[in-house]
């Protein structure tokens, strides 16, 4: 079962911050954290494990609540360069699935 | 990044007939997964595999079939071709669970 993703699309002008969430029905072992360019593939962003860490890459940060089975990315002082679909992908306690949500499509704009 | 290769790059074919996708690996990952991306639907995972020898289904499954005979390869088969399964196909390779997974550049596929 896919996890849920909001918002499915954001728009953003240059310096602004963004907060994408990711939940899920199942418990979760891990959430991973993918971004993709348009034509290209998902690059791999982050992983957090449960426990309640949160972790930064650059300007973006993400959190997982393992009692509520969610996750947010932070996104800080946009730039244009942030673009792209954002992915979250989980894997279930005992799973080796990693399943992704649908997306949430990220324009940063001048 | 991870040396993955997925063969062909594009593929038109007609309904009814096999294809195979093929997925190559060289840096010794476990892990080795098949997705499928379309628009509205984000990737779902059709099949996945953690072993030599060891798949199992995704949620998207029917209609596909994969084998994995050694580390490095892994094979997706679409038994007869439908429309339906034009798409976008991903494969992703992660040396343990607790690491993020690397992404082949993808194979479009068209069945007309």
């Amino acid at each position: 079962q896919q996890p849920v993703q909001s918002p499915q699309a954001v728009i953003l002008r240059e310096g602004e911050d963004a907060v994408i969430n990711c939940s899920s029905s199942k418990a979760l072992y891990s959430v991973h954290w993918y971004r993709q360019k348009h034509g290209e593939a998902p690059v791999f962003l982050m992983i957090l494990l449960k426990g309640g860490e949160q972790k930064g890459h650059e300007k973006i940060s993400a959190s997982f609540n393992e009692k509520k089975q969610q996750s947010s990315l932070y996104l800080t002082a946009s730039q244009l360069s942030y673009s792209g679909t954002y992915f979250c992908g989980t894997h279930g306690a005992g799973s080796y699935q990693l399943t992704f949500g649908k997306g949430t499509k990220l324009s940063v704009i001048p | 990044d991870a040396g993955i290769t997925q063969s062909p790059r594009h593929k038109v074919t007609e309904t009814g007939t096999p294809v195979t996708l093929r997925c190559h690996q060289t840096e010794n990952h476990r892990y080795m997964y098949w997705y499928r991306q379309d628009p509205g639907h984000g990737l779902r995972l059709i099949h996945y595999s953690y072993g030599v020898k060891d798949t199992d289904k995704g949620e998207v499954s029917d209609g596909y079939s994969v084998s994995r005979s050694k580390t490095e390869d892994f094979l997706l088969t679409l038994e007869s071709a439908t429309s339906s399964q034009t798409s976008v196909y991903f494969c992703a390779t992660s040396r343990d669970s607790l690491i993020g997974a690397f992404f082949g550049q993808g194979t479009r596929l068209t069945v007309v």
